[in-house]
């Protein structure tokens, strides 16, 4: 089946730092990619939606010049938490959509947990 | 209003018990439905879909009701491995866009 992955799974970090997170499609391509966020005991909220050759969109409430997606490839995208404070810290997970036997079934990257001290 | 909205739980079950999940949502222009699975600090998993008709797979059942704007789960003879959180999921049609609900806990004993 499509694989998902994401890089690192866990990241400990001071504040102040900026952390990159990448999201990769191992087996197709997604010219869409999705980013959300989990804090515990909450769902996932979506953060933003990243295109391939153009700017990401972002959902309400979510600082753009925050949380940086790029994304490089078809199978590549990254968010980069810039100048990350302890309130960042959470649970990240990537998904991409493929057309299968599910409408739109979405393929989600096992996450990255991200703590800032 | 909460777009999607679940009961917490924990649902705590014996073992070979059938167990139902409810969740109910706002947007009736909701056009795509599933349900997820997620593990203690994994990533969500596709359950299943759900469609008007019912669809059955296994010892899972989902069910859609349009008029109430209502999804179900029901699993039957629940085994220590169903335990996880079970997410209610719906796509409004805009570019494949999720929205989650915030899960039912799920603890099956023996």
């Amino acid at each position: 089946g499509a694989v998902v992955s994401q890089h690192p799974s866990r990241v400990i970090c001071k504040s102040g730092t900026s952390v990159k997170i990448e999201c990769r499609s191992l087996d197709f391509q997604a010219t869409t990619m999705f980013w959300y966020r989990q804090f515990p005991k909450q769902s996932l909220m979506l953060m933003a939606t990243s295109n391939e050759g153009s700017k990401a969109t972002y959902e309400q409430g979510v600082e753009k010049d925050k949380f940086l997606i790029n994304h490089a490839s078809l199978t590549l995208s990254t968010l980069t938490v810039t100048s990350a404070h302890p309130e960042d810290s959470s649970f990240y997970i990537c998904s991409a959509p493929r057309t299968s036997r599910h409408y739109n079934e979405q393929f989600f990257g096992p996450g990255t947990r991200l703590t800032v001290l | 209003r909460k777009e999607v909205e679940q009961d917490p739980g924990p649902f705590n079950v014996p073992e070979g018990a059938t167990v139902a999940f409810n969740c109910t949502y706002s947007n009736s222009a909701s056009q795509s439905f599933f349900w997820y699975r997620q593990d203690c600090r994994k990533e969500p998993k596709l359950l299943m879909s759900v469609y008007s008709s019912g669809n059955e797979d296994g010892r899972f059942t989902a069910q859609l009701n349009r008029a109430s704007q209502y999804i179900s789960l029901l699993i039957r003879d629940s085994k220590l491995s169903d335990s996880a959180t079970y997410l209610c999921v719906l796509n409004t049609g805009t570019a494949s866009k999720l929205t989650f609900g915030t899960g039912t806990r799920l603890q099956v004993t023996l």
